[in-house]
């Protein structure tokens, strides 16, 4: 099992622009969650989908983060337009029963 | 809100010796308790967990303990090597059902010295 797989690694872009995450989660996990880490903030959860249907976004700072998992093997986090504040880590991880995994993270800096 | 308090925020100890990580929660609700290790710039990794039908959970020299009367759990580290050196956070579900959301405690960072 590859666990579960985030792309890109790192991301370096200019304020203003688009920014898309991605995400496979293992398979056979029915539950996926989006987690951004500071130091400041620490790790929150950002939103979460059930069988591919967004459950709860409240995590989601501004209407400039939007999500979406069009099958149970995919996911994205799109930032747009992105600002040097979101600057961060993004974690993905999956769930089966009770247990959460989770990616390698994406390591955003905004200038 | 539904909260998790975690202590310490630092901790240092001798090689060998024990830790212990303390988080209170919120939510009486909560019924799943995770504990996360993440070594600098890795993911965090699940360590153990502990569900609210048992008190105590062991595996090798890692214990977590559970009072849910108190709303309060615990890791343990026993005879600590340098490897263990790492962030530790625990973790706590919100609402009794399986809906996998977790409220996540600050982070506790542990050094342990050789």
């Amino acid at each position: 099992d590859a666990g579960v797989i985030q792309s890109p690694r790192h991301e370096v872009t200019e304020m203003g622009q688009e920014v898309t995450l991605r995400c496979k989660p293992i398979s056979g996990h029915n539950s996926l969650f989006w987690y951004r880490q500071t130091m400041m903030r620490g790790l929150e959860l950002l939103i979460y989908f059930n069988n591919n249907v967004p459950i709860d976004d409240s995590g989601m700072p501004e209407d400039r983060f939007s999500a979406k998992m069009p099958n149970a093997s995919f996911s994205t986090l799109k930032i747009q337009p992105s600002e040097p504040r979101d600057s961060a880590v993004y974690f993905c991880a999956s769930m089966g029963l009770y247990e959460q995994y989770f990616g390698p993270g994406t390591r955003l800096t905004v200038t | 809100g539904e909260n998790v308090e975690q202590h310490p925020s630092t901790l240092s100890v001798q090689e060998g010796d024990s830790a212990v990580i303390k988080c209170t929660y919120s939510d009486s609700a909560s019924n799943y308790f995770p504990w996360y290790k993440q070594e600098l710039g890795k993911r965090p990794q699940l360590i153990i967990d502990i569900r609210s039908n048992v008190g105590e959970k062991k595996d090798q020299r890692i214990a977590v303990t559970l009072n849910k009367t108190a709303k309060h759990f615990s890791l343990h580290i026993t005879e600590t090597q340098p490897e263990d050196s790492a962030v530790y956070f625990c973790a706590a579900s919100t609402g009794s059902s399986n809906t996998g959301k977790l409220i996540f405690g600050q982070g506790t960072t542990l050094q342990v010295k050789p």
